[in-house]
């Protein structure tokens, strides 16, 4: 199955710092969204992005939809320990309908 | 509350032996999604069903089926024939097919011995 080129695999930074991730694809997406997953629990959804060009923040998040509908990313800024986790983009590459294919993740670490 | 629950949240079972995994939702989702987690291989979807009676393969289906007879309701059983079976198992729900907002369940991991 068609998969997504997350990066990077893992981060390790101090607390205050800002983060940035992207997923790429071989194909046009329609539709991106960015998860966050705490370890043992299910992914909740931190932005999705329905457009082209579309830039979204939530509080210290922000995602971007890439011109060419092929990219993502996800910034924090001024992280804290809470951030820690994986974060997962999807997206919705084919007709309407079809399940969302998953990145492999980014597993963020923060330092205090 | 509505949300999804899994259960349970850990299960152990011999080489050999099937066993079906839980998933009910409260949310009046028309649609739900198993996926499989591995470690540094993300999410990969097994099936998804998008409204009741009805439902698809995904990427990894081999060694797996389920069912769909309620829309609440979209247990999972892994099979014998699923050489691999030890993993962390997601379900999730959407409100329909064209929705990406994806709720998830907090997941049941899986041990084969």
């Amino acid at each position: 199955g068609q998969q997504l080129n997350q990066s990077p695999q893992s981060m390790f930074i101090q607390e205050g710092e800002d983060v940035s991730m992207n997923c790429t694809s071989s194909s046009i997406f329609n539709t991106w969204l960015w998860y966050k997953q705490d370890p043992g629990e299910g992914p909740v959804l931190l932005i999705a992005l329905y457009k082209a060009g579309e830039l979204t923040s939530n509080g210290r998040l922000t995602a971007q939809f890439g011109i060419t509908r092929k990219d993502s990313f996800l910034n924090i800024s001024a992280s804290i320990p809470s951030d820690v986790g994986i974060y997962f983009c999807a997206g919705q590459a084919h007709q309407a309908g079809t399940a969302l294919i998953f990145g492999k993740g980014t597993t963020l670490s923060v330092s205090s | 509350d509505g949300g999804i629950t899994q259960s349970p949240k850990y299960l152990f079972r011999k080489e050999g032996q099937n066993v079906t995994l839980s998933c009910e939702q409260n949310l009046n989702h028309d649609a739900m999604y198993w996926y499989r987690q591995d470690p540094g291989q993300g999410l990969r979807l097994i099936y998804y069903s998008q409204i009741v009676n009805d439902f698809q393969k995904g990427d990894i289906a081999e060694g797996y089926s389920v069912s769909r007879e309620k829309k609440e309701s979209f247990p999972l059983t892994v099979t014998s024939a699923q050489k691999n079976p030890t993993a962390f198992y997601l379900c999730a729900s959407s409100i329909d097919r064209e929705s990406y907002g994806y709720t998830f369940g907090s997941g049941t991991r899986l041990t084969v011995v």
